[in-house]
């Protein structure tokens, strides 16, 4: 029983195409993470959420949106894609903020804008 | 903002030869965790590190958290080829979770 599932696994498309990634949870965590991994490998925080409060990271564009429809879901929208939006897209998860207890990742979602 | 710094980014080793790779941070952590991410995998949880000083292990690998909790390390014994992937520290500053730049292991057979 798959832990953190996002779909799709592999997305091409256009630049200038809007574009969803989804993500669900069934460990019953609280918190809710996107993560973006670059072709160094360098692992970027994007948004961490959970039911209370969404934090998002300076640096992320405003092109850039979670949703979260509720506590077992944080689906990760894109609009107006730009090469450089090519990457690994990581959603996880984990009870309190991963002060105590560990992020789980799901297998990840391979991003190709061409 | 906060900056979790790992070295080295790459390190190629002999199988059987030990490894080490350092994190620093520019903030003091409540506590660091290290995960482990195979070529074409998803990070995976190894441990966390809670105390000033701390040190664990699990087998061949040695995870140590510094006085300062600022910095940690993680020393392999022994090299495998199944060690072979990048390795990553990561900690709480304020309500985000950091990862650190990441080291590449390549275990040569």
């Amino acid at each position: 029983d798959t832990a953190v599932s996002q779909t799709p696994k592999y997305l091409v498309t256009q630049m200038g195409n809007d574009k969803s990634i989804k993500c669900e949870q069934n460990l019953g965590h609280d918190t809710m993470y996107w993560y973006k991994q670059d072709s160094k490998k360098f692992l970027k925080i994007m948004f961490s959420y959970n039911n209370k409060e969404l934090i998002i990271n300076e640096t992320v564009p405003n092109r850039f949106s979670p949703k979260s429809p509720d506590k077992a879901h944080l689906n990760l929208h894109i609009n107006s894609l730009e090469l450089g939006d090519s990457a690994v897209y990581f959603c996880a998860s984990s009870q309190g903020g991963g002060r105590y207890s560990p992020l789980h990742f799901g297998n990840g979602t391979r991003l190709t804008v061409t | 903002g906060q900056q979790v710094m790992q070295i080295p980014q790459y390190q190629h080793v002999q199988e059987g030869e030990d490894f080490t790779t350092y994190c620093n941070s520019s903030t003091t952590l409540s506590n660091i965790q290290w995960y482990k991410q195979r070529p074409g995998g998803h990070p995976v949880f190894l441990i966390q590190l809670v105390k000033s000083g701390e040190v664990k292990k699990q087998k061949r690998l040695t995870f140590q958290f510094g006085e300062a909790k600022k910095n940690s390390s993680l020393h392999i014994t022994a090299t495998q080829t199944t060690d072979v992937g990048t390795y990553f520290c990561a900690g709480p500053t304020g309500n985000q979770f950091y990862f650190g730049t990441g080291t590449s292991l390549t275990v040569i057979p």
